[in-house]
């Protein structure tokens, strides 16, 4: 069964830090994996999609990267600003599963000014 | 121009009534997915469909049950609502092409806030 897991739960930062959120799945076989970002009450906003076969996406000053076979992917935020603040969550598509996402707890990030 | 619309944002309701939450996307997809997030704000699958044809019921009860009408649509009907259901609930959709080597990206709405008292 696969599960995904987000290190840390929560974290708080300067403004002005680079810093990574972890995300890690216990099955390799995937599509794909999605990171979003969830503000408090607001919906999901997708952020960056990473194939099965990509090591990596950027935008802006996030970059994903994805290590399918050790079961890992790392989101990068760099020069972080207060606006940054929310839930930042990551997802999995799973092979054979009719395309659903299996999501991880999420990050609570906080960018103190 | 909102991709995924859901409407309405917030519900409240009384124990054992009846409500829908309805579902529009216009991004052309064909499938389309309803998400519950509970009060620790973890997101489960609810239901899929590809077509207007139910493809994914992740055993949920039947007093649940989504409706199709066309691709674009998905609405979700609750019978007899319960405490338990309060929750907010996502509708998503995304391409149903080969997963492996598409742009698969799900795209959300904003979610309904369900509170039952």
């Amino acid at each position: 069964k696969q599960e995904v897991t987000q290190i840390p739960a929560a974290l708080s930062v300067p403004e002005g830090e680079n810093l990574v959120l972890n995300c890690s799945f216990t099955d390799s076989a995937i599509y794909n994996l999605q990171w979003f970002r969830q503000d408090p009450g607001k919906g999901l906003t997708s952020l960056l999609l990473i194939q099965s076969s990509q090591r990596e996406q950027t935008s802006g000053r996030l970059n994903a990267s994805l290590d399918k076979s050790s079961g890992r992917s790392t989101l990068y935020i760099a020069a972080s600003q207060p606006g940054d603040s929310a839930t930042y969550l990551c997802a999995v598509i799973p092979y054979n599963q009719g395309g659903k996402l299996i999501f991880g707890q999420g990050t609570e990030l906080s960018v103190k000014p | 121009d909102t991709a995924v619309s859901q409407t309405p944002k917030y519900l409240v309701t009384q124990m054992g009534n009846d409500k829908s939450i309805k579902c529009e996307q216009n991004l052309g997809h064909d499938t389309m997915y309803w998400y519950k997030q509970d009060s620790k704000k973890f997101l489960k699958i609810m239901f899929s469909y590809n077509n207007k044809e139910l493809i994914i019921n992740e055993t949920v009860p039947n007093r649940f049950s989504p409706k199709s009408p066309d691709k674009a649509h998905l609405n979700l009907h609750i019978n007899s609502l319960e405490l338990g259901d309060s929750a907010v609930y996502f509708c998503a959709s995304s391409t149903d092409r080969n997963w492996e080597g598409m742009n698969t990206e799900a795209f959300f709405g904003q979610g309904t806030r369900l509170t039952v008292v």
